[in-house]
């Protein structure tokens, strides 16, 4: 597509409950990355793909947050036994490559409500 | 651990005023990325400054990369209503270009 996909748009999970969240980047794009969001504040680095390959997970929060993208294509970030300081939005973004002048493109982000 | 800030954190301009944002790093840099988030919406990439001192303009927005390469503005001359937003700077996380650290921003309003 042309811009980065992101669903659901919106989702409301109650305590406890397992949720997962999809990202469908712009095609050919070879980096994937996912990005936390509360408000008023700036996006916080969970995790980032090369192709299929996870390089970098070091801002996953806690073992109950687990991303993936099987196929170098979709992603997946499943948060496991929601709390409710995961209410957050987060953003997906693709990038051509990891390096040179390529910004990120991010999609409209999945607003996460934790009652 | 590695920060990035940026001041001021809310900076409020008449229409026609100009409008800076400043960005500091706690490390040197190997790149820096500057992104606008409008009301409402996600970041949309503005520009990659990479090298010592480097200057770029995208019309009314120049943007400034310091020598040291642990500082960075952003300009705009005669602020638009359209330029309402947040501001935010970004630079790699240690040698990780995939692991970006985003400042907190600079929110923008402007009255017409």
């Amino acid at each position: 597509g042309a811009g980065v996909s992101q669903s659901p748009r919106y989702k409301v999970a109650k305590r406890g409950q397992d949720v997962a969240l999809r990202c469908d980047p712009i095609s050919g794009h070879v980096s994937l990355f996912w990005y936390q969001q509360a408000l008023g504040q700036g996006p916080e680095f969970l995790t980032y793909f090369q192709n299929e390959a996870q390089l970098d997970k070091s801002g996953l929060p806690s073992d109950r947050f687990f991303a993936e993208r099987p196929e170098g294509s979709v992603s997946t970030l499943k948060i496991q036994r929601t709390q409710q300081e995961d209410s957050a939005v987060y953003l997906c973004a693709s990038s051509l490559r990891d390096r040179g002048p390529y910004g990120y493109t991010f999609g409209s982000g999945t607003r996460l409500t934790v009652v | 651990g590695q920060q990035v800030m940026q001041i001021p954190q809310y900076q409020h301009v008449q229409e026609g005023e100009d409008f800076t944002t400043y960005c500091n790093s706690s490390t040197t840099l190997s790149n820096i990325q500057w992104y606008k988030q409008r009301p409402g919406g996600h970041p949309v990439f503005l520009i990659q400054l990479v090298k010592s001192g480097e200057v770029k303009k995208q019309k009314r927005l120049t943007f400034q990369f310091g020598e040291a390469k642990k500082n960075s503005s952003l300009h705009i001359t005669a602020t638009q209503t359209t330029d309402v937003g947040t501001y935010f700077c970004a630079g790699p996380r240690g040698g990780s270009q995939g692991n970006l650290i985003f400042g907190k921003g600079t929110k923008l309003s402007v009255k017409p």
